[in-house]
């Protein structure tokens, strides 16, 4: 089956640099999808393609990929960025499935 | 502006069946998948499945194969998920979400419906 594994936290101080990862044996086949979910609401995508910013996504979310390995960096982190935060991915070599990381909580301390 | 649009919250006992919607609108709803996803309580989102509304296609995460069926009535533009028989462990919320065309995350979601099986 395709997994994705994120840590479970990261912990970061305001202004400083987060930097969230996910792998996945076919990260390099497939593109990694970011979405932020705030308690109570709906996820939100922040990165698609590996890479790509949606309108309307602040700059300081940047999206990078490397072998098995996707990391999403938060540049500048503030307080509102509090939230968790998970990859997807999608495995199209045989039936269509889509599959999320287990979640990373950013803590801005 | 496109909008997903779900039922509201269900409170059932184990055993009852169930079915929640999902209404688009602001866009062709025949052209998108809409795929459906768990959040149990406190825990991380889990893909179930995805249907084609054009042609209801429909594709299942094995873990959910057999326990939901996903449907879709695109003469009213909605996608449903149901149970058959509820169990304890079903209680979560439960969000569909609109796949993008020609790629494979969703860019549109709903407001979620929570569903509580308790007896």
């Amino acid at each position: 089956s395709y997994v994705l594994t994120q840590p479970p936290s990261v912990s970061v101080s305001p202004g400083q640099t987060a930097r969230i990862t996910c792998s996945g044996d076919a990260l390099p086949k497939q593109y990694a999808y970011w979405y932020q979910q705030k308690p109570g609401q709906a996820p939100v995508v922040l990165i698609y393609k590996d890479s790509e910013r949606p309108s309307g996504i602040p700059e300081r979310f940047s999206g990078s990929s490397s072998g098995t390995t996707v990391t999403l960096t938060i540049s500048g982190v503030q307080a509102e960025d509090e939230a968790d935060y998970y990859c997807q991915s999608a495995d199209m070599s045989g039936t269509y499935i889509w599959v999320f990381g287990g979640g990373t909580k950013l803590t801005v301390l | 502006e496109v909008q997903l649009v779900q039922s509201g919250a269900e409170v059932k006992k184990p055993g009852e069946s169930l079915k929640i919607s999902c209404k688009g609108s602001g866009y062709t709803f025949t052209s998108n998948w809409i795929g459906w996803v768990r959040q149990m309580p406190g825990k991380g989102l889990e893909w179930m499945g995805i249907i084609f509304p054009g042609d209801s296609d429909t594709r299942y995460s094995p873990s959910f194969q057999g326990q939901v069926t996903i449907s879709a009535d695109k003469s009213i533009s909605t996608a449903f998920l149901q149970w058959s028989s509820l169990k304890a462990s079903d209680t979560a919320m439960y969000y569909c979400a609109r796949n993008v065309y020609g790629d494979y995350y969703f860019d549109y979601w709903g407001q979620g419906t929570l569903v509580t099986v308790s007896s």
